[in-house]
Formats: structure tokens, C-alpha cells, sequence
């Protein structure tokens, strides 16, 4: 079966400072791959996602990156924290199947809190 | 572009209750359409999808969604509701890209 990992659970952060999350996933191959984060009553908001490794799509302009360095592993990054990225990061992935057929799975998130 | 409006930001049912959820979707072809659920600081777990055929789905837990094509919406349904139940349900949709577009969510409260 598939799992996904994400850590850290939890992360406080001084504005200016560096980011890095990541995410891994077990147990298949060559998945798609997204990183969102969740504000409160905003519902999630889709920051990256690849398909490939080295492949990197940006959803919003933003002060975070995304890599991903290995077909199963997913990195969240940004070189100076602001207030505004406080919130909670969940990766996800999906099957790399054409035609939509994609629900996605979660991991179980990163609450970031930038002070 | 696909949207999902979840109208109801909060909803509060008493246990044993049955609970509808509402989710209406824009999209200009057949949709592919999801509902998951979130405990408090958890991740999203899937309860059940529609992609094509009979418009009533079964999910888990004892959840099942109603696709009407004609009113554009995809309602979640439980017969009776449990305190375990109390959550954030958020509905999604694709068009047949990599990408989901998620509704805003429905926080349940659910009182003994």
C-alpha cells in the first residue's frame, strides 16, 4: 500500500529565515505530486506540482519554491519567511493517469507558524 | 475554469440526525467529483468519487453523494450522524487535468 510522509509536524519560524518541508511517498512510482496550504475558511490553495522528477509547476506567484530531487520526494522551500506564509501545508499525490481519473492523497501536514 | 461553492461554512446537527452537504460545481463537460474529509489538524482523507455511470456513489464511513448533472451539484448525504463525524468536508472537482479545484469547506458540529 501507499503512504505519505511530511516533516516536519510541526514548525515556528522567525520572519527571514529559510524553509525547507518535505515530503516522501512509499510504495509507488512516478506519482504526481502537489503542495498546498490551507488558511483558515479558505479552503486549500494549490501552490506547486509535478509530474516528473525536475518537472515543477507554480499555481501563485509567491515567496515559496518547489523541488523535487527524487521520483518519490517533494520539497517545499523558501530563502526568507514573511508573516503571510504562516499556515498549515499538506502534500499530496496522485496516479499519474491520463484523463482525470486523479483523487489525490494526503499526507498529514506541516503547521507552520511564522513569528 | 472549474469552481466548487460549498455554501454552508458551518452546519450543526444533532447526533443520530441525518446530514446533508451542499456542493455545486461549475464546469463546461462531464466533471470528475470528490469529497474528503479533515479532522482538526489532520490531513484530507477521501471519502467517496464520482467519475462516470450511476449518479448515487457510496463512500466510507457511511457517506454517499448524489451527482445531478442538471442542477450542477453533488450533495453528500448520512442517514444518521455520529459525534465522530464532527470534521471539515470539503468537495473538489476536476476536469481531467492534474489539478483539483476545492471548495471553500463545511465545518459539522455535531451535538450529543
Amino acid at each position: 500500500s501507499q503512504t505519505i510522509h511530511q516533516w516536519p509536524a510541526t514548525l515556528v519560524q522567525p520572519v527571514g529565515s529559510p524553509l525547507s518541508l518535505e515530503c516522501t511517498v512509499e510504495g509507488t512510482s512516478n506519482p504526481n505530486l502537489y503542495w498546498y496550504r490551507q488558511a483558515a475558511g479558505r479552503g486549500l490553495q494549490l501552490l506547486f506540482y509535478s509530474v516528473g522528477i525536475g518537472q515543477i509547476s507554480s499555481e501563485v506567484p509567491q515567496n515559496l519554491s518547489a523541488s523535487r530531487p527524487q521520483d518519490r520526494q517533494f520539497i517545499l522551500s523558501s530563502k526568507k519567511l514573511l508573516l503571510s506564509d504562516s499556515g498549515f501545508y499538506l502534500c499530496a499525490w496522485s496516479r499519474g493517469l491520463a484523463g482525470g481519473r486523479n483523487e489525490q492523497f494526503f499526507g498529514p501536514g506541516t503547521r507552520l507558524t511564522v513569528l | 475554469a472549474q469552481s466548487v461553492t460549498q455554501p454552508d461554512i458551518h452546519i450543526t446537527v444533532s447526533e443520530g440526525a441525518s446530514l446533508e452537504l451542499r456542493c455545486n460545481y461549475s464546469y463546461g463537460a462531464t466533471p470528475y467529483l470528490f469529497w474528503y474529509v479533515q479532522s482538526p489538524g489532520q490531513g484530507l482523507q477521501l471519502l467517496l468519487k464520482y467519475f462516470s455511470g450511476d449518479t448515487l456513489v457510496q463512500g466510507i464511513k457511511g457517506f454517499e453523494a448524489e451527482f445531478k448533472r442538471s442542477q450542477s451539484s453533488f450533495n453528500l448525504r448520512k442517514p444518521s450522524v455520529h459525534w465522530s463525524d464532527a470534521a471539515e468536508y470539503f468537495c473538489s472537482v476536476t476536469g481531467g487535468g492534474n489539478k483539483l479545484t476545492f471548495g471553500t469547506g463545511t465545518q459539522l458540529k455535531v451535538e450529543l
